[in-house]
């Protein structure tokens, strides 16, 4: 069945550093993959999302590819604030169903010292 | 525009009692979604409505949960009777259906924490 891995945290950070979360994905045919975070005392909001091969979604500095090939979408970002400090959590949902039922992963905290 | 509303925002019970947790979607979509989330767990689909019909109800853990969707702006899960391993924080989240190939995302409300005594 479709799944979703995500590296475990939590990733502690100093501001303005590089930042890296790994996520790689198992699912039949071409699924569309999401990044979605979660702010401390909030639901999920959508951060970006990629809907084909090699398309790079992006948004508020964070970037993620997704890759085929290595069945991956790593979210990425240049210079960490502390406002990123959230859960961050890597998902997929299958093109063929006409519902948006979406599989994620088991989230990755981020925090950012100031 | 308004997006998908919880509430109440917080709940504290004594266990064997009854709870609702109530839901709005945002307007025009077609799938709601409830979820739980526990530290233990992660994220739990517990069921899932199209066009106010429950299409999968797999996720929910036990007989004592329930869901029921009335009309298209209305939702409630209830849980009865209530016990402390329900502790969670409960989501709402509605979307729109996928259309020309095109995945929609899920919308999420702010949630329920919900403790049970």
């Amino acid at each position: 069945g479709n799944s979703v891995t995500q590296m475990e945290g939590p990733v502690t950070l100093s501001e303005e550093a590089f930042l890296t979360i790994n996520c790689t994905y198992t699912a039949t045919g071409y699924p569309s993959l999401f990044w979605y975070v979660q702010y401390p005392g909030e639901g999920l909001q959508l951060l970006l999302k990629a809907t084909k091969a090699d398309d790079k979604g992006s948004n508020k500095g964070f970037e993620a590819t997704y890759r085929k090939e290595t069945t991956s979408f790593h979210l990425e970002k240049g210079s960490v604030q502390v406002s990123d400090s959230a859960v961050y959590f890597c998902a997929l949902s299958d093109s063929y169903s006409s519902a948006s039922k979406i599989i994620f992963g088991s989230g990755t905290r981020l925090s950012i010292r100031p | 525009d308004a997006g998908v509303i919880q509430s109440p925002r917080h709940e504290v019970t004594e266990m064997g009692q009854e709870v609702t947790l109530r839901c709005k979607p945002i307007s025009g979509h077609d799938y709601l979604f409830w979820y739980r989330q526990t530290m233990m767990r992660g994220l739990e689909l517990l069921i899932y409505f199209n066009n106010n019909v429950p299409i999968d109800d797999s996720g929910m853990p036990e007989d004592r949960f329930s869901a029921k969707m009335p009309n298209a702006s209305f939702s409630t899960l209830k849980i009865q009777p209530s016990e402390p391993r329900d502790s969670a924080v409960y989501f709402c989240a509605s979307s729109l259906a996928n259309r020309g190939g095109s995945n929609q995302p899920q919308h999420f409300g702010d949630g329920t924490r919900l403790s049970i005594l």
